[in-house]
């Protein structure tokens, strides 16, 4: 069954120091979301992208955040430099189109502590 | 703006009684409602969606929905709860006709444990 890939599932890092997340959707999605998870709460979309173009962005901090999904396929977010309210769970979606019929599917995430 | 709101936090079960999460939701036009469940360290999976036509919307592992547009709610029902449902669910709206159906605004979650 396809599915959503990300890596890595946990990541460690210092805090004001760089990391990487990678997501992989389902061949032939176009549309990729990043959400964020603090725990305790629900996601919260941080990304949206159609192809390689970024839709929405409007709740991304871009002063330490940026998201890129160069050939259309996979992405990765990026965080620099990483600081203690960044810990959280980093879940990536995708659908086949941004439409009304298609259902998100979403990957395992990647648990980020900063420390 | 949209929202989301789930009022319980947690709430306990015995196994095979019925059980229902409680969703209320805050959209302008015609919403998208969706119910997602997670276990401890996963990612979401949808249990059921409401687009339009029947209010009352079937879904995976025995779970229904209702969506009543007059008090703005999307509850999710069980009528016999097994020990493996225990987990977090999210309620959640998608921006409607204007796009983004997938762009969703999730409520915080209910966390429902199963006692034996």
């Amino acid at each position: 069954e396809a599915e959503v890939a990300q890596s890595p599932r946990y990541k460690i890092t210092e805090k004001s120091q760089a990391v990487a997340f990678w997501c992989d959707p389902i061949s032939g999605h176009a549309t990729l979301y990043w959400y964020r998870q603090i725990l305790g709460q629900g996601p919260e979309l941080l990304v949206q992208f159609q192809d390689e173009s970024v839709v929405d962005d409007s709740q991304l901090p871009k002063d330490r955040f940026s998201a890129e999904r160069l050939k259309g396929v996979d992405s990765t977010l990026k965080i620099q430099p990483a600081e203690l309210g960044d810990s959280a769970m980093y879940l990536c979606a995708s659908s086949l189109e941004d439409g009304r019929d298609t259902e998100a599917f979403f990957g395992q995430g990647t648990r980020l502590t900063v420390v | 703006a949209q929202s989301v709101t789930q009022p319980d936090i947690h709430i306990t079960v015995s196994e095979g009684a019925s059980l229902e999460l409680r969703c209320n939701y805050s959209y302008g036009a015609t919403p998208y409602l969706f119910w997602y469940v997670q276990s401890p360290g996963q990612g979401l999976q949808l249990l059921l969606k409401y687009f339009s036509g029947d209010t009352l919307v079937q879904g995976i592992k025995g779970f229904e929905a209702e969506f009543k547009r007059s008090q703005s709610s999307f509850n999710l029902r069980k009528p016999s709860v097994h020990w493996s449902d225990a987990a977090e669910y999210f309620c959640a709206v998608g921006a409607g006709l204007t796009g983004g159906g997938n762009k969703l605004t999730f409520g915080t979650g209910t966390q429902l444990k199963v006692e034996l």
